[in-house]
């Protein structure tokens, strides 16, 4: 089964941005999709957006237009999602997390980036 | 957007109860509805897809039926490891949208 690993937690300040990355490894990466997702304390997930790296066009919530982007590098099997103008309601752990071959769920997740935007 | 509402938020049972939880679209996903389950600090977990479909390794005393507008997620024995919160999220179309969520507490 595949394994995503993300990177570490970071604490950022107001205004600025944070770019997670998300490494897959131990199965296809090219033609499955993967979601970026993130819970903030004490709620549940909200899907922020997503891609299928052979395809070069993400998707992503409304929500987020214009603050997040969702880039992968097939050369390294990772996938990024940046999200920019932070404010402190972007506190969150951010996971990814990979659909099964026909986008009915996700079946591999990440372990979760927290991070925390404090001045 | 379709929004997802679970019933309901929480829920106490005892070992051996059988639960029930109920997900409602606000228009109609056919079958696209998944339901995981997140115990703290963890990643959530896919345990049905398609509606009905059960995941490899999930255990049987899990199943979820509906199609349309509205699911529901049953528990047939609830067991000490199935306290969580459990979530449904629509799959037909982005976004994606979970539902808030149904904490499953021991009573």
């Amino acid at each position: 089964q595949v394994q995503l690993v993300q990177s570490g937690a970071e604490v950022k300040a107001p205004g600025s941005s944070v770019k997670v990355s998300c490494k897959a490894s131990g199965g296809p990466f090219n033609t499955y999709a993967i979601g970026w997702m993130r819970q903030a304390p004490g709620q549940g997930p909200e899907w922020m957006g997503g891609i299928i790296p052979m395809f070069p066009t993400p998707n992503h919530a409304q929500k987020f237009q214009g603050r997040v982007t969702i880039s992968a590098d097939e050369s390294t099997t990772t996938v990024y999602m940046e999200l920019t103008s932070l404010t402190s309601e972007d506190t969150a752990v951010y996971y990814c997390a990979r659909a099964k071959y026909d986008s009915s769920g996700y079946d591999s997740w990440g372990l979760g980036t927290l991070v925390i935007v404090s001045s | 957007d379709i929004q997802m509402t679970q019933s309901p938020s929480t829920l106490a049972a005892y070992v051996g109860d059988r639960v029930t939880i109920t997900c409602r679209a606000s228009q109609s996903i056919n079958k696209w509805l998944a339901w995981y389950q997140q115990k703290p600090g963890k990643a959530p977990k896919l345990l049905i897809s398609k509606a009905s479909n059960l995941e490899d390794g999930v255990p049987e005393r899990f199943s979820g039926t509906g199609s349309g507008t509205e699911f529901t997620l049953t528990i047939s024995s609830l067991q000490p490891d199935d306290f969580a919160t459990y979530y449904c999220q629509k799959c037909n179309t982005s976004p994606y949208t979970f539902g808030q969520g149904t904490k499953v507490e021991i009573k």
